[in-house]
């Protein structure tokens, strides 16, 4: 069965303090990785897609990474904008769907 | 800016009643949109997928009946909540994929509270 894991299920970092989230994956065939960010009662923003192990994107302080099992979401030196949720989704081959993890809740404190 | 809209941002109906929530990719041509619903605190439920000229693709457990899905457009998709009960007050979202299936976007969502 596919499957997409966040962890941890909440953060909560001091401005400034550098930190990565995690979605680890099980899938029968990776077609891409997906990053959203989520804020309360919107929809998902698109941050990222990556498509193959030892992938990477920037986006100002937002960095991903893919393994074949896992991508990491780092932050640097994070902001209280930051905070958010972020959501993980996979999309697999064959299939126009994406999986998605249930996310990791950012706070980010001044 | 916003590459896919929906609308309405929200909406109140009677119970009973039907409502249309309308997702649109306004910078390409979606071949391929997608429904969610989202409870509070929780991930991203998918109810159906939609593609252009086609009958929806629903998830077990979603009433086809009940959620109308119309993709009439590679720029349109519609989803009607039909006999609208309190039970279906909710976040709706729409998602949109390019052709090339690379990129997905999302829309602002809708929320809908019955009464």
């Amino acid at each position: 069965e596919d499957q997409v894991t966040q962890s941890p299920e909440a953060l909560r970092l001091q401005e400034g303090e550098s930190s990565s989230l995690n979605c680890s994956y099980t899938v029968s065939g990776l077609r891409g990785l997906f990053w959203y960010r989520q804020d309360p009662g919107k929809g998902p923003e698109f941050l990222f897609t990556l498509y193959s192990a030892g992938e990477e994107k920037e986006k100002e302080r937002l960095k991903a990474t893919l393994t074949k099992k896992e991508s990491f979401l780092h932050i640097t030196a994070p902001k209280p904008e930051d905070s958010a949720t972020y959501l993980c989704a996979v999309h697999i081959g064959g299939s126009e769907k994406l999986v998605f993890g249930k996310g990791t809740k950012l706070t980010v404190n001044p | 800016g916003a590459v896919v809209s929906q609308h309405p941002s929200w909406v109140i109906c009677k119970s009973g009643t039907s409502v249309k929530i309308e997702c649109r990719s306004l910078d390409f041509q979606a071949t391929t949109m997608f429904w969610y619903r989202q409870f509070p605190k929780q991930s991203l439920m998918l109810m159906a997928t939609s593609n252009e000229g086609s009958k929806a693709t629903y998830e077990q457990g979603v009433e086809k009946d009940k959620f109308l899905i119309n993709h009439a457009s590679l720029t349109l998709s519609t989803l009607t909540v039909t006999s609208a009960h309190p039970e279906d007050s909710s976040f709706y979202i729409c998602s949109a994929s390019n052709i090339a299936g690379n990129t997905i976007y999302f829309g602002e969502g809708s929320w809908l509270t019955v009464v």
